[in-house]
């Protein structure tokens, strides 16, 4: 158990909704990261907040966001769902910004249908 | 660009038998380096990690990897290989901080009995 914990393990939604994805960070850690596991992209970084605040952004869609709250968990939000949006999608944390490792949950399954 | 690249798709070994999975990285200053595992179901595990220092390091579960700059590889070894270790490794290169991690394509190893 890496200690970050997400929710829900599994999503089944239908095209153009929107759902919202949860990430709980370990303990103490202050920086959430936001990765799409997909078949045809492998594993890609999508977003970073560290303390609230947005700290780096990867490959992520104009229809995606994310935030995260005081007390530090992170929500990502996908909308206008596509049919290629189905995906694993995980979250990490780690103590500090760099030099250091990132633990992940168990992710989010999101199907499309 | 950073990459990684993890030569082999799929390796089956027999339950005992000794592990190497490949790992070659391209990076243009001193790489951080990881292996993750993922299980069926499972989010992505630590298995080690190389910021600096001693080439070789120790992880969970009885791995090791060699850091080895001349070759750009950071290679995942084990002496004897248990029926639990069957799983999804992926070798990753970063810059310290998880917004830059850049993941392999991954190593889906099978151990038979």
């Amino acid at each position: 158990d890496s200690g970050v914990t997400q929710t829900p393990k599994h999503l089944i939604t239908a095209t153009g909704q929107r759902v919202t994805l949860r990430c709980s960070p370990r303990s103490g850690d202050l920086s959430v990261y936001w990765y799409q596991q997909s078949l045809d992209q492998g594993l890609q970084f999508l977003i970073q907040y560290y303390n609230g605040e947005e700290r780096a952004k990867g490959n992520i869609l104009e229809r995606f966001s994310a935030q995260q709250f005081p007390d530090l968990h992170s929500e990502l939000n996908l909308s206008s769902l596509e049919l290629g949006d189905s995906a694993l999608y995980f979250c990490a944390s780690s103590a500090r910004d760099s030099n250091t490792e990132a633990f992940f949950g168990q992710g989010t399954r999101l199907t499309v249908v | 660009a950073q990459s990684v690249t993890q030569p082999d798709i799929h390796i089956t070994v027999s339950e005992g038998a000794s592990l190497e999975l490949r790992c070659n990285y391209s990076y243009g200053a001193t790489p951080y380096l990881f292996w993750y595992v993922q299980s069926p179901g499972q989010g992505l595990q630590l298995l080690l990690k190389y910021f600096s220092g001693d080439t070789l390091v120790q992880g969970i579960k009885g791995f090791e990897a060699e850091f080895k700059r001349s070759q750009s590889s950071f290679n995942l070894r084990k002496p004897s290989v248990h029926w639990s270790d069957a799983a999804e490794y992926f070798c990753a290169v970063g810059a310290g901080t998880a917004s830059k991690l850049t993941f392999g394509t991954g190593t889906r190893l099978q151990v038979t009995l």
